[in-house]
């Protein structure tokens, strides 16, 4: 049962450009939410959050927007930078200890 | 100040042998969290311990896994009699308050052949 859907797998963006990484969520219960980058060979690197009770947190090139009536949230970087390239992984709590992961989808910023 | 330690990096293991997963969270961090990422899909929780304590293990399987937290010492995950299925990268992550603000460790991937 995936309760944090990234439908896209892969985006490729050109440098300079906005990216738009995409998340929906079925538990209406999530009061947290937050956006992980990973890199090959190594942990998940915390990026931006947003509670519930927002919809929107800014973070220098880093956006994080959240539609509670679709279940839906988005990540904007912008503008994108090569060293951005990565999976990104959306990720929500449930009031509990755990988190609840999508499956990622991997940027390219193409220079 | 070091970040999350996980060791080994890479572990190979022949089915049916065990699985010893190590995890040093963060100087300060008290709570320590363990996930697995099969391949093609996100981070799945499996437990989340404090000192001495299991405090969710929801997300661990009923057989064969185990995970421990000393008063002294790493976390350790625990894997026996490992199969193939247990092909995965673990994650372990620590907060110092329990929070939403985990620091994650680089991972061991586990390759069971």
């Amino acid at each position: 049962d995936q309760q944090v859907k990234q439908n896209s797998p892969s985006l490729s963006v050109q440098e300079g450009r906005i990216s738009i990484l995409n998340c929906d969520y079925t538990n209406s219960m999530f009061d947290y939410f937050l956006w992980y980058k990973k890199y090959p060979a190594e942990g998940p690197t915390f990026l931006i959050s947003i509670s519930s009770i927002k919809d929107k947190n800014e973070d220098g090139r880093f956006t994080v927007f959240l539609n509670k009536s679709a279940k839906h949230l988005s990540l904007h970087i912008v503008p994108s930078q090569p060293g951005d390239s990565a999976v990104y992984f959306c990720a929500a709590r449930a009031g509990a200890n755990n988190l609840f992961f999508g499956t990622g989808t991997r940027l390219t910023v193409i220079p | 100040n070091a970040g999350v330690m996980q060791n080994p990096r890479h572990l190979v293991r022949r089915r049916g042998q065990e699985a010893r997963l190590r995890c040093s969270p963060m100087k300060g961090h008290s709570h320590v969290y363990w996930y697995r990422q099969l391949p093609e899909e996100g981070l799945k929780f499996m437990v989340y311990l404090q000192k001495e304590n299991i405090i969710d293990e929801s997300g661990m399987p009923k057989e064969r896994f185990s995970a421990e937290f000393p008063k002294e010492g790493p976390s350790i995950l625990r894997i026996q009699q490992v199969v193939r299925g247990d092909s995965a990268a673990y994650f372990c992550a620590s907060s110092p308050d329990g929070g939403y603000g985990y620091t994650f460790g680089s991972g061991t991937r586990l390759t069971v052949v």
